[in-house]
């Protein structure tokens, strides 16, 4: 199993809402990322997760909140965002941090707010 | 400077020819490099990992110069199905995986 699984795949969210992303992988990677992909814009780093701790955050808005409750699933909360915030949100992962190697990406929840 | 900087391109080719991009990177302690492709609408699926050796897959060739820290892929016999964007990334630290702005590629028939 090679899948990194993101849901749900789109979102519509009014600027209010509280809504939540959620990624799974069960291929034991103990290093798990959010990236933020705006249109003809390559991804851009968010957090990144590594043995369940955060361990980067890029300067990211407070409205925007990980969580990883456990070594096979990462949330990102959404609270009070704004329409700018719309883009594709990538989750990955990679076998460690303490190791360079490729990282395996999800399909990615396209994020509309109105 | 941008830690990964391509060419955006877009690169508009004929079927059959051979391409090639390059990438910078700036932090010269970075450890592992990667060639990605995304398709439209699309997640980032890895392409190739490049070695200092330089290495070869099919008719993908990818190179690294640490020396002048730029890193290549070379495409040959390029298919239409090879139309794609192509992502550098580059490992400046281990716990950092970061993107170049990426290469559009059209393959035309």
């Amino acid at each position: 199993d090679t899948e990194v699984t993101q849901t749900p795949k789109h979102l519509v969210m009014g600027m209010t809402n509280k809504k939540s992303l959620k990624c799974e992988q069960h291929m034991g990677h103990r290093a798990m990322y959010w990236y933020k992909q705006k249109a003809k814009k390559p991804p851009e780093l968010m957090f990144v997760y590594s043995y369940e701790k955060l361990s980067i955050n890029e300067s990211v808005p407070s409205r925007f909140s990980p969580e990883c409750p456990n070594s096979s699933l990462l949330n990102l909360h959404l609270h009070a965002l704004q329409p700018e915030d719309s883009a594709l949100y990538l989750c990955a992962s990679s076998p460690s941090d303490r190791v360079y190697t490729e990282a395996f990406f999800g399909q990615g929840t396209r994020l509309t707010v109105v | 400077r941008k830690e990964v900087e391509q060419d955006p391109g877009p690169f508009n080719v004929p079927e059959g020819a051979t391409v090639a991009f390059n990438c910078t990177y700036s932090n010269s302690a970075s450890q592992s490099f990667f060639w990605y492709r995304q398709d439209c609408r699309k997640e980032p699926k890895l392409l190739m990992s490049v070695y200092s050796s330089g290495n070869e897959d099919g008719r993908f060739t990818a190179q690294l110069n640490r020396a002048s820290q730029y890193i290549s892929l070379l495409i040959r016999d390029s298919k239409l199905s090879d139309s794609a964007t192509y992502l550098c990334v580059v490992n400046p630290s281990a716990s950092k995986i970061i993107f170049g702005s990426g290469t559009r590629l059209s393959i035309r028939p």
